[in-house]
C-alpha cells in the first residue's frame, strides 16, 4: 500500500496568512493527489484532484501543485472560513490512502 | 440537487452485525462509481471498500476484508454496505462517496452515519 505522511500535523494561523501544507507519497504516484477540506460534524469535500485542479465552486485561493512523490497545498489568504483540517489522498492505486490530516487552527 | 444520504448506522454488540445504506439522487448513480470511506472519533479519514458502477468490481481495505461486502442496486440507486463480524475498531462514521472517475476523486460525500460497537 502506498504511505501518504501529511506535515505539519497542525498548524496555527492568521486571518490574510499564506499557509502551505506538504503531502510526500511512500512512492511516486504521478498527478494522482487530491486535497480535501473537513470541518468539524461536517463530510470531507474536495478542493483540489489530480495535484493541481481547483475543483469547481472552490474559491481560487486554493491552490496544489507537485508530483511524483512531493505535493502542496497552498491557500494564498487565509479567510475565517478555512479553518479546518486538510487531508491528501493518493488516486493512483488501491487502497485508495489518505494522509493522517493536517489541523489549521486560528492564531 | 446531487445527494448522498447515508441510513443504518447504530449501537451493535461486538460480533454482530449491521447494514448501511446510501441513497442517491440528482445524478444517473448507475453511471459512477461508488465507494466507502470511514472516520473513527477523532481521527483520520480511512477508505473502506470500492464498487464499479456495474458491480462487477469490488475492492476492500484488509482491515474490514472477509467481513464487509460492499453491493449496489443501480435501478434502486442505492448502494450498501453489510458489516458482520463487528469490532469495536469499527466504531466510526461511515460515508458514502461518489467517485468521478473523470477527476480520480471522491466528489460527491454523504453526510455520514455513526457505527458504535460496544456490549
Amino acid at each position: 500500500d502506498i504511505q501518504m505522511t501529511q506535515s505539519p500535523s497542525s498548524l496555527s494561523a492568521s486571518v490574510g496568512d499564506r499557509v502551505t501544507i506538504t503531502c510526500r507519497a511512500s512512492q511516486s504516484i504521478s498527478s494522482y493527489l487530491n486535497w480535501y477540506q473537513q470541518k468539524p460534524g461536517k463530510a470531507p469535500k474536495l478542493l483540489i484532484y489530480a495535484a493541481s485542479s481547483l475543483q469547481s465552486g472552490v474559491p481560487s485561493r486554493f491552490s496544489g501543485s507537485g508530483s511524483g512523490t512531493d505535493f502542496t497545498l497552498t491557500i494564498s489568504s487565509l479567510q475565517p472560513e478555512d479553518f479546518a483540517t486538510y487531508y491528501c489522498q493518493q488516486s493512483y492505486s488501491t487502497p485508495r490512502t489518505f494522509g493522517q490530516g493536517t489541523r489549521l487552527e486560528i492564531k | 440537487e446531487v445527494q448522498l444520504v447515508e441510513s443504518g448506522g447504530g449501537l451493535v454488540q461486538p460480533g454482530g452485525s449491521l447494514r448501511l445504506s446510501c441513497a442517491a439522487s440528482g445524478f444517473t448513480f448507475s453511471s459512477y462509481e461508488m465507494n466507502w470511506v470511514r472516520q473513527a472519533p477523532g481521527k483520520g479519514l480511512e477508505w473502506v471498500s470500492y464498487i464499479s458502477s456495474s458491480g462487477s468490481t469490488i475492492y476492500y481495505a484488509d482491515s474490514v476484508k472477509g467481513r464487509f461486502t460492499i453491493s449496489r442496486d443501480n435501478a434502486k440507486n442505492s448502494l450498501y454496505l453489510q458489516m458482520n463480524s463487528l469490532r469495536a475498531e469499527d466504531t466510526a462514521v461511515y460515508y458514502c462517496a461518489r467517485d468521478d472517475g473523470d477527476r480520480d476523486a471522491f466528489d460527491i460525500w454523504g453526510q455520514g452515519t455513526m457505527v458504535t460497537v460496544s456490549s
